[in-house]
C-alpha cells in the first residue's frame, strides 16, 4: 500500500477513552458528508456518512454529528481501541458529482 | 476492495517525461475519480469521470489529463511530469447515483519525479 507522511493535527487518547475528531467544512451548499479512515499504507476507507437533513447518525462505536449553522462536523469514537489509530478525513459534497476532503486529523491511541 | 486495481503502484521518472497511471475496476461503476495526496493537503481531486468519454476537472487539474474509453478503465496522464507532481495518487469509484454513496479507494500509486 501507499501512504504519505502527513503533518497533521494530532489527537492522542488512551485506550478505552472516547475520541472526538472535529472538522469544519467550507461549502454551505454541501448536503452529504462522509468520514473516512486511512491507515498507514492504505487507501481511505469509509466509516460513516450523514445527509444534511440529519443532525446525528450512529454506527457501530461511531457517531457523526452535523451542525449546519456553523458548518461543523464531528466524529465520535466510543471506547477507542489501538486499531482505531489512523488518519481521519471528513469529506463534503458541494455538488452532485464531487467529494471534497478536509486535510485530516491523526488519531493516536496509547495503551 | 470494490474491485479497484491501480497500476503501476510505484514509479520513478524524470522531469519532462510522460507518465500514465491506470485505474481498473471490475464492477461496472459509472463514477471514477483521481485524487492526489500530499503532506498538509489531504486528498485533492484532480479529475473525475461520470461515464465513458465523460470527464470533468477537479480542484488541481492543471498538468493532468484523463481518458475513459471504456467503463472499467480510467487513465490519468501527466504529459510532461514535473517535480511538483511527486505525490501519491488514489483512484476511487463511487457506488450509487449522483451525490449519494461513498467512494471506495484503490491502494494508491506513488509517483516520484526527479
Amino acid at each position: 500500500g501507499e501512504s504519505v507522511g502527513l503533518h497533521l493535527p494530532t489527537l492522542s487518547v488512551q485506550e478505552g477513552d472516547n475520541s472526538i475528531i472535529n472538522c469544519a467544512y467550507s461549502n454551505s451548499a454541501s448536503d452529504y458528508f462522509i468520514w473516512y479512515k486511512q491507515e498507514s499504507g492504505k487507501g481511505p476507507q469509509f466509516i460513516i456518512d450523514i445527509r444534511s437533513n440529519m443532525d446525528k447518525r450512529q454506527g457501530q462505536r461511531v457517531t457523526v454529528l452535523l451542525n449546519k449553522t456553523v458548518k461543523h462536523l464531528s466524529l465520535q469514537i466510543a471506547a477507542t481501541q489501538p486499531g482505531d489509530s489512523a488518519v481521519y478525513f471528513c469529506a463534503e459534497t458541494p455538488n452532485t458529482d464531487k467529494l471534497i476532503f478536509g486535510t485530516g486529523t491523526r488519531l493516536q491511541v496509547f495503551p | 476492495d470494490a474491485g479497484i486495481t491501480q497500476s503501476p503502484r510505484h514509479k520513478v521518472t524524470e522531469t519532462g517525461t510522460p507518465v500514465t497511471l491506470r485505474c481498473h475496476q471490475t464492477e461496472n461503476h459509472r463514477y471514477m475519480y483521481w485524487y492526489r495526496q500530499d503532506p498538509g493537503h489531504g486528498l485533492r481531486l484532480i479529475h473525475y469521470s461520470y461515464g465513458v468519454k465523460d470527464t470533468d476537472k477537479g480542484e488541481v487539474s492543471d498538468g493532468y489529463s484523463v481518458s475513459r474509453s471504456k467503463t472499467e478503465d480510467f487513465l490519468l496522464t501527466l504529459e510532461s511530469a514535473t517535480s511538483s507532481q511527486t505525490s501519491v495518487y488514489f483512484c476511487a469509484i463511487r457506488q450509487g447515483l449522483g451525490n449519494t454513496g461513498e467512494l471506495f479507494f484503490g491502494e494508491g500509486s506513488r509517483l516520484t519525479v526527479l
